[in-house]
């Protein structure tokens, strides 16, 4: 009955390859985002969902594609991974009209 | 450019006694400010928040303090517990949206 849960919890792949991260919260949100948390430990913000509406978008390469199937689903592709790309990834989710966000348990990726 | 600071990468603090974490941010256009604890391999859990409108917020052994003017915010826990230990995240939301930004984090070891 976890709130939040991402898929997997680690993912070691090659450069070059396509990998995708899935999220799921049954917390009856409708909002969900994805952090990315680097080397340096900071959680930046890459994308947030309304109602599977794309809402924030931040700088972020176009390999990097979310996709929200329903409100309860927001899953991150990644298309030709590298070196850089190795990081944290977290899931999250809110009410839209509130200010509290939920954590999933993160997605380590390492890029060889 | 790091818009929400924690300046001190660690702290160590006797169990039982006050831990004070610190924040300082720069854009004046957030308006709400939480904490998050993050304990390894685990994703960040809400602790406590405060709104601009308010200096301080209390819940049980946990209070955040917020001083505008100076764009600081402080997050005391008392007493200090050996479960406390973890890092700790400031976080600020902009008042013109739901995206959250987040300081480096502060580790916190309370030692028995």
């Amino acid at each position: 009955d976890t709130a939040v849960s991402q898929t997997p919890k680690y993912l070691v792949t090659q450069m070059g390859n396509d990998k995708s991260i899935k999220c799921e919260q049954n917390l009856g949100h409708d909002t969900m985002y994805w952090y990315k948390q680097d080397s340096k430990k900071f959680l930046k913000i890459m994308f947030s969902y309304n109602n599977k509406e794309l809402i924030i978008n931040e700088t972020v390469p176009n390999r990097f594609s979310p996709k929200s199937p329903d409100k309860a689903h927001l899953n991150l592709h990644i298309n030709s991974l590298e070196l850089g790309d190795s990081a944290v990834y977290f899931c999250a989710s809110s009410l839209y009209s509130s200010d509290t966000q939920y954590f999933g348990p993160g997605t380590r990726l390492t890029v060889l | 450019d790091q818009q929400v600071k924690q300046n001190s990468p660690s702290l160590s603090v006797q169990e039982g006694r006050i831990s004070i974490l610190n924040c300082d941010y720069t854009n004046s256009m957030f308006d709400y400010f939480l904490w998050y604890k993050k304990y390894p391999a685990e994703g960040p859990t809400f602790l406590i928040s405060i709104s601009s409108i308010k200096d301080k917020n209390e819940d049980g052994r946990f209070t955040v303090f917020l001083n505008k003017s100076a764009k600081h915010l402080s997050l005391h826990i008392v007493p200090s517990q050996p479960g406390d230990s973890a890092v700790y995240f400031c976080a600020a939301r902009n008042n013109a949206g739901n995206m959250l930004t987040f300081g480096g984090g502060t580790r916190l070891m309370v030692k028995p």
